[in-house]
């Protein structure tokens, strides 16, 4: 089976910062890559999915890049309502697991 | 609009079974994957398993294999997880979610969870 892991596992930014999360995927799975935001006690919300195409009504502040084996999630500029963990999800082949989260909030 | 509303809140002995439901509406619900995601308190999302409606394909986590049933009753447009025997461990969240597009994998539309705690 396909394992996910992600980096860092929590961070701490200012607004306005860039913020990069790194997925990386133990074999290629093309482009078969989901990011959810869940934002404290919220339901999860799908932001991007083949990797880099924004999911309609997600902020275009928030982009997704990669193929194969590593992606990144970028938020260009970050805002306080983007406090929330963020996952990433294999959906190339079952078991479509997600990565383990990355905490994001606001120093 | 595209909806799933999940059953509610259950409190369940160890051993004892359970079924809680996602109905889906607004859309086709045999032509969508539907799925479920296991949320236990504090931690993060894991994938347990996932189903076509339409045809009954499912595919599941093997973590999860065995342990639960996933099913779906296309005339109530409602899908299903069952557990024969829960564990105190089963304590969880539990989201229905529906695929973006009838293909893909990845989940456009959740239910609002379904909270599960198994308790002695």
């Amino acid at each position: 089976d396909i394992q996910m892991t992600q980096s860092p596992s929590s961070l701490s930014a200012s607004v306005g910062d860039r913020v990069t999360i790194t997925c990386r995927a133990s074999q290629d799975i093309s482009n078969y890559l989901a990011w959810y935001q869940q934002k404290p006690g919220k339901v999860p919300k799908l932001l991007i999915h083949a990797a880099s195409t924004l999911q309609s009504g997600v902020p275009s502040r928030f982009s997704g890049s990669g193929s194969g084996t590593d992606f990144t999630l970028t938020i260009s500029s970050l805002q306080p309502e983007d406090v929330a963990t963020y996952y990433c999800q294999n959906y190339n082949s079952a078991p479509f697991i997600f990565g383990p989260g990355t905490k994001v909030d606001i120093k | 609009e595209v909806q799933l509303v999940q059953s509610g809140a259950e409190v369940k002995k160890p051993g004892e079974s359970l079924k809680i439901s996602c109905k889906g509406s607004g859309y086709i619900f045999s032509s969508y994957w539907i799925g479920w995601v296991r949320q236990m308190p504090g931690k993060g999302l894991e994938w347990m398993g996932i189903m076509y409606p339409g045809d009954s394909d499912s595919r599941y986590s093997p973590s999860f294999q065995g342990q639960v049933t996933i099913s779906a009753d296309k005339s109530i447009s409602t899908a299903y997880l069952q557990w024969s025997s829960l564990k105190a461990s089963d304590t969880a969240m539990y989201y229905c979610a529906r695929s973006l597009y009838s293909s893909g994998w990845y989940f456009g539309y959740w239910g609002q969870g379904t909270l599960v705690t198994v308790s002695s």
